[in-house]
């Protein structure tokens, strides 16, 4: 079974805190996302990377940013936390070719 | 800029029916169409999908129809039962494995 695995479920941090939020994978998938979930916004799209080292802007990248130094690991960057950034942000993997899969997901609320 | 529009937002079915989806696309560069299903508390998980060219994609209850020419595409689940009770999204990306656009989301109750 493919596994992303997002370490934090539940985050509570204050207005001005840099957060991290990790994702990792264990399929050797090039491909990975972060989107966020909004009610009655779906999911949109906030940064991608096809390879290591290698990431792209998606929809909303402002006020994040991500890392990737390893193939198995994505890590998105909020730099100064706001209380609009308060959302559930979901990881998701795959290779080129090949259905996505999701990480379950980390509730961040931002006070 | 949305560029999948899905409707409708919520959706109460009794069990036994149809319960139908739609979305809409705007880029002609799409060339994927998946379908994800959400339970509370989890991630999004494939439930089918569908390239266009074919018209139609069968997975026991589940059914997307395509019209191209519309830029239209639809989800059916049939003899829904209590157990399809989730949030559904349609989403486009240009190929399989690529970034996946979304749709706004479908909440979908269905009654015993």
């Amino acid at each position: 079974d493919v596994k992303v695995t997002q370490s934090s479920r539940y985050l509570v941090k204050r207005t001005g805190e840099k957060v991290f939020l990790e994702c990792v994978q264990d399929m050797d998938h090039e491909n990975m996302f972060w989107y966020r979930q909004d009610p009655g916004l779906g999911l949109r799209l906030i940064y991608f990377s096809y390879d290591v080292k290698m990431k792209e802007k998606g929809d909303i990248p402002e006020g994040y940013s991500v890392s990737r130094e390893k193939k198995e690991r994505f890590s998105l960057i909020l730099e100064s936390a706001s209380t609009n950034q308060t959302s559930m942000y979901l990881c998701a993997s795959t290779f080129s070719g090949n259905t996505i899969y999701f990480g379950e997901g980390s509730w961040l609320t931002v006070v | 800029q949305q560029q999948v529009k899905q409707s409708p937002q919520s959706l109460i079915v009794q069990k036994g029916g149809i319960s139908i989806i739609n979305c809409a696309y705007e880029n002609t560069a799409f060339d994927y169409f998946p379908w994800y299903q959400q339970f509370p508390g989890k991630g999004p998980a494939l439930l089918i999908a569908i390239r266009p060219d074919v018209s139609e994609k069968k997975e026991g209850r589940f059914t997307i129809s395509f019209n191209k020419s519309a830029k239209q595409f639809s989800l059916h689940i049939m003899d829904s039962q209590p157990g399809d009770s989730a949030t559904y999204f349609c989403a486009a990306s240009m190929f399989t494995g690529g970034k996946l656009i979304f749709g706004q989301g479908t909440e979908l109750s269905v009654k015993p």
